[in-house]
């Protein structure tokens, strides 16, 4: 099952580099999508939600393409502090149904 | 606040043996979910309770059971043991559930279970 897939990198960058995350997910009755942060051994952590119109939050983006069924994620002026998993997670929004989590996309910077 | 508290923290089981993992919050959320979390496979959603006194299987539920035992509290149980079951298992819950449009899952902080 590839409901939800990211590429699971590692992406290692310098501290001050842009990277740029990408999610694809195949249900295209899906309605609420989201970015987690999961640090090593630590549970996941909303980063955020990611609207149609795109939304920014800092030195993070989210674009949606529901067209293309494909999400981002954009980190500007990456930190060492963003090392750490980043999840892709897409819920249909239908009763009995659950949020479906990618196996994530891992960043390293490095300074 | 301290949000979703899991215990224990590890647990090494032998093949047989049953245990149950302990989950609550204090948040005031109707709803709360179980995953288990493998290297290579992302997070997979075991059980849910949408609400106080509902449980509903999600992916994987085979060799688990749950008890929503009140509005805070929902344990998983593994009767038997198998070494399949070693994994991460992670405890969620939310203000009104999956149905619930854009709102946050918040989860506790893991229960790493080693079965022999």
């Amino acid at each position: 099952r590839k409901e939800v897939e990211q590429d699971p990198g590692p992406f290692n960058v310098p501290e001050g580099a842009t990277v740029a995350f990408n999610c694809t997910y195949s249900n295209s009755a899906s309605q609420s999508f989201f970015w987690y942060r999961q640090d090593c051994r630590k549970e996941p952590k909303l980063l955020m939600s990611v609207y149609s119109s795109g939304n920014e939050d800092g030195r993070f983006t989210a674009q949606l393409n529901r067209a293309s069924q494909y999400i981002s994620l954009l980190i500007r002026d990456s930190k060492l502090s963003d090392s750490a998993t980043y999840l892709c997670v897409v819920n249909t929004n239908q009763a009995g149904t659950a949020l479906i989590f990618g196996k994530g996309t891992t960043l390293s910077v490095s300074s | 606040n301290a949000g979703v508290t899991q215990t224990p923290k590890f647990q090494v089981l032998k093949t047989g043996q049953s245990m149950t993992l302990q989950c609550a919050q204090d948040m005031n959320h109707n709803s709360m979910y179980w995953y288990r979390q493998d290297p290579g496979m992302g997070l997979r959603l075991i059980y849910y309770s949408a609400s106080e006194g509902t449980t509903d299987k999600g992916e994987v539920p085979n060799g688990y059971n749950v008890s929503r035992l009140n509005k805070r509290e929902f344990s998983l149980r593994l009767e038997s043991a198998a070494p399949s079951q070693t994994s991460v298992y992670f405890c969620a819950s939310s203000e009104f559930g999956l149905a619930g449009g854009r709102e946050t899952q918040y989860f506790g902080p893991g229960t790493r279970l080693l079965v022999l």
